[in-house]
């Protein structure tokens, strides 16, 4: 079965510009998560999708990230416009089913704001 | 807000050792404490969960160790080797049907020495 695929890997920009990367979760999975990692620390949950519909998005920063889903299968995670402290590393995740518990990560995205 | 705490920050060991890594929760509204292991430049991916009912669970050289009244639960490398090197997280998942979010500690960077 095919992995979580995230793009771009990498992108560089600067301050107030904007970005935006995308997810494809694995098939079949309804659950999709959004985590930022910024560097030494733990992967910190953006948004979580159930299908395309949100179920937590408190700590998204929501004046200036923006997330959707649709149809339920791709996702697309937006910052606008960009702070230096958001380089960080974009993880897209997905899980299976809640009896499993096991979220599959994407390689991630890896954004540097100059 | 930090509910998951894990220490050490780094970890050496030699080969053939036994690495050690604890994390302790705040919250009690948990049910699901899973490891996750991550190599640089790749996302997370899962190694060894636990949940509360019961104390210890173990798959091949990884043990997790589950102290329910102390909020406190470890993961034990036996026998360790150069390819475990990498960054160990802990985390914990709520209660809450329909919001199967993860919250990670900080991560410990493990490094097997010859």
């Amino acid at each position: 079965e095919a992995g979580v695929a995230q793009s771009p890997r990498y992108k560089i920009i600067e301050k107030r510009q904007s970005v935006a990367f995308w997810c494809n979760p694995i098939s079949g999975h309804a659950t999709l998560y959004w985590y930022q990692q910024i560097l030494g620390q733990g992967p910190k949950l953006l948004i979580q999708f159930q299908n395309n519909g949100v179920v937590d998005d408190s700590q998204l920063p929501k004046d200036r990230f923006s997330a959707e889903r649709l149809k339920g299968v791709d996702s697309t995670l937006k910052i606008q416009p960009a702070k230096l402290e958001d380089s960080a590393v974009y993880l897209c995740a997905s899980l299976r089913e809640r009896l499993s518990g096991e979220l599959f990560f994407g390689e991630g995205s890896r954004l540097t704001v100059l | 807000q930090q509910q998951v705490k894990q220490s050490p920050q780094s970890l050496i060991v030699q080969k053939g050792g036994i690495s050690i890594i604890n994390c302790a929760y705040e919250n009690t509204a948990f049910d699901y404490f899973p490891w996750y292991q991550q190599f640089p430049g790749k996302g997370p991916a899962l190694l060894i969960a636990i949940r509360p009912d019961v104390s210890e669970k173990k798959e091949g050289r990884f043990t997790i160790s589950f102290n329910k009244s102390a909020k406190q639960f470890s993961l034990h490398i036996m026998d360790s080797q150069p390819g475990d090197s990498a960054t160990y997280f802990c985390a914990a998942r709520g209660t809450n049907f329909g919001n199967e979010k993860l919250t990670f500690g900080t991560g410990t960077r493990l490094t097997i020495i010859p």
